[in-house]
């Protein structure tokens, strides 16, 4: 059973933020929400993960709402790099072991020029 | 700033025939991990490494193997391939100790052929 639940794809401007949600109602209280990335054939790339709080770095925003039930990442002036296939996974923080991420369906975002 | 390395980039073998892949992680990470994506799917893990031992197993099939060196680079033994077995793989690298949260580090991946 799938653990989070992802649009296929979605458009966006390119200099307009980027919103891509994110539902994960069955998510356990010790697992972190991660987005990683992959543009085409390329190895997936980690942009950003968080608990409960909101947390933001220098390639996007991750906002989870309180029930930590959903989340949603934001890139702030999307660019047309950004088009990739965006993935949300939950995960258990395994402290020392080396758990593998599962990789379920992502979105496609596409920047459109 | 070094990343996962993974030779060859490419390789074509044919059914039957064995492939090892190699993957050399990041400076003083201790954990690797195997990914397999077949055309148009999604990366599927298939093993990881912790500290030399076996930690975490996905979707492997038994034709392959894998496993952590003293030096901390990993080796995907493939053997009897299968067409099927054709897809992009890749390794990603972290580390593992206690108190680190995961974050992978993936290479370019190394994309198998089987004719």
């Amino acid at each position: 059973d799938a653990k989070t639940t992802q649009p296929p794809s979605m458009d966006c401007a390119e200099g307009r933020a980027a919103n891509l949600p994110c539902n994960h109602s069955t998510i356990s209280g010790n697992e972190y929400v991660y987005w990683y990335r992959q543009i085409h054939s390329q190895g997936p790339q980690y942009i950003i993960h968080g608990l409960k709080n909101n947390e933001t770095n220098e390639m996007a925003s991750l906002i989870i709402t309180e029930d930590r039930k959903s989340s949603t990442l934001i890139l702030p002036h999307a660019t047309l790099r950004d088009t990739a296939v965006y993935y949300c996974i939950v995960s258990v923080f395994s402290g020392g072991g080396a758990d593998g991420l599962t990789f379920g369906k992502g979105t496609h975002l596409i920047i459109q020029p | 700033a070094a990343g996962v390395i993974q030779s060859p980039r490419h390789l074509i073998k044919e059914k039957r025939e064995t492939a090892t892949l190699k993957c050399y992680p990041i400076p003083r990470h201790d954990t690797v991990y195997w990914y397999q994506q077949g055309p148009g799917q999604d990366p599927q893990f298939l093993i990881s490494f912790y500290e030399k031992m076996q930690s975490d197993k996905g979707s492997i099939p038994d034709r392959f193997s894998a496993q952590q060196f003293s030096d901390y680079h990993s080796e995907l033994n493939m053997s009897s391939l299968e067409l099927g077995d054709s897809a992009l793989y890749f390794c990603a690298s972290s580390l593992g100790r206690t108190g680190v949260e995961e974050k992978l580090f993936f290479g370019s991946g190394t994309q198998l052929s089987v004719l």
